[in-house]
């Protein structure tokens, strides 16, 4: 089956400093590849998600970016803001239907003033 | 926000009994989701549903049951629970099976 990881699992950045969040994928058939934010002891937020005919996806100052060959993606968060801290979660859609999602283990992301 | 409901939101028992944990959806989406969350294991998918009586297997799905008899409502069972089983349920829906999950609030489920 399909295999996340996910790197760094913490991460502290400066206030309007930017974050970089990488994952990779294990298996060459997977086609979508969402980001989820998770506020403590709140449920899982979609932010924005890429499918594999895509190289790079940006809404406002998130992106994320997606390398076929490599099979790693990466969610990139620029002018970071307290607000923005949180737990952030990578997962990969396995080919066989359904849209089974395998999930990273989660970043930390703590931005200090 | 996905109009999703999971209940209980919180729930204390013993090793052995049953449990079951709702989710009920006011979107007619025909994708539904449990997944649980675990510190270190991210979230795992436990089982999922593609239609009305219509359910498959996930990653985790052994000691775990579910049935769905309407589109709104998608029921997890744990048949006899166990202190492993302890972990917070979070139930998904997606419209088809190629568009986005959207979550619920999570059932925090303590076995002791």
């Amino acid at each position: 089956g399909e295999n996340v990881e996910q790197h760094p699992s913490t991460l502290s950045v400066q206030e309007g400093d930017s974050a970089v969040i990488k994952c990779t994928y294990s298996d060459s058939a997977s086609n979508y590849f969402p980001w989820y934010k998770q506020e403590l002891g709140k449920r899982p937020q979609l932010i924005i998600d890429i499918r594999s005919n895509v190289g790079e996806k940006k809404d406002q100052r998130i992106a994320v970016t997606l390398n076929k060959t490599a099979k790693h993606f990466s969610l990139h968060i620029t002018e970071t803001q307290p607000e923005d801290s949180a737990v952030y979660f990578c997962a990969a859609s396995s080919a066989g239907g359904g849209n089974k999602l395998t999930f990273g283990t989660g970043t930390q992301l703590k931005v200090e003033l | 926000d996905a109009g999703i409901t999971q209940s209980p939101r919180h729930k204390v028992t013993e090793t052995g009994t049953p449990v079951t944990l709702r989710c009920h959806q006011t979107e007619n989406h025909r994708y539904m989701y449990w997944y649980r969350q675990d510190p270190g294991h991210g979230l795992r998918l436990i089982h999922y549903s593609y239609g009305v009586k219509d359910t498959d297997k996930g990653e985790v799905s052994d000691g775990y049951s579910v049935s769905r008899s309407k589109t709104e409502d998608f029921l997890l069972t744990l048949e006899s629970a166990t202190s492993s089983q302890t972990s917070v349920y979070f139930c998904a829906i997606s419209e088809t099976g190629n568009q986005p999950q959207h979550f619920g609030d999570g059932t925090r489920l303590s076995i002791l």
